[in-house]
């Protein structure tokens, strides 16, 4: 079984500042997915990584592998941010989820 | 391509009753993961399906819960006599043929009375 471990579990930060998002895993994985989750509402697919850094827009995620840590940022908060953050990592046939992030961006 | 489509959204059953729960997967995927979150919980796995076959039933608790995956048609996941602790949102996600990309539905949001 594949630990994942989400720090913080939440956070509050005022509009434009930069966020980061750390996931932590214990064994090794196929990949690693961000996921984000409004409240009451659906889950969309962030980022697939499977080694190095990827970028969509003000969102980055990276990984690395040797220390199976990775972290999403956000730069330039927006409250339109404000979601539940989750990583999820690929193992064998399944996803381990964290716990999930919550963020709230104050205008 | 349509996305990963669940119906119903919401779901209310009364204790005993049994609940059915729809995924239709993303157009050319041919697999299907059920995943529940409990309440103030995260998601957890509970089946991976291909057409016909079920891959691995690991998170499915033993009793009462059934998924399937036929040749024609939606995926179903399938709750017989549902108690108060069913009561999660369910949310399936389907893949093409390399997993670990996975896309996800917007969830059925089982209420048990």
């Amino acid at each position: 079984k594949n630990e994942v471990e989400q720090s913080p579990q939440n956070l509050t930060a005022q509009e434009g500042e930069f966020i980061t998002i750390n996931c932590s895993y214990s064994v090794g994985i196929s990949a690693l997915h961000w996921l984000q989750q409004h409240p009451g509402g659906g889950i969309v697919s962030l980022f697939m990584l499977s080694s190095g850094k990827k970028k969509h827009g003000r969102l980055i995620a990276t990984i690395n592998i040797q220390e199976k840590h990775s972290s999403l940022h956000i730069t330039a908060s927006h409250p339109r941010d404000s979601a539940v953050y989750i990583c999820a990592s690929a193992t064998g046939n399944q996803f381990y989820f964290g716990t999930g992030t919550s963020l709230t961006v104050i205008p | 391509n349509a996305g990963v489509m669940q119906n119903p959204r919401h779901l209310v059953r009364r204790r005993g009753q049994e609940a059915r729960l729809r995924c239709s997967p993303m157009k050319g995927h041919s697999h299907v993961y059920w995943y529940r979150q409990l309440p103030e919980e995260g998601l957890k796995f509970m089946v991976y399906l291909q057409k016909e076959n079920i891959i691995d039933e690991s998170g499915m608790p033993k009793e009462r819960f059934s998924a399937e995956f036929p040749k024609e048609g939606p995926s179903i996941l399938r709750i017989q006599q549902v108690v108060r602790g069913d009561s999660a949102a369910y949310f399936c996600a389907s893949s093409p043929d390399s997993f670990p990309e996975q896309y996800f539905g917007p969830g059925t949001r089982l209420t048990v009375t």
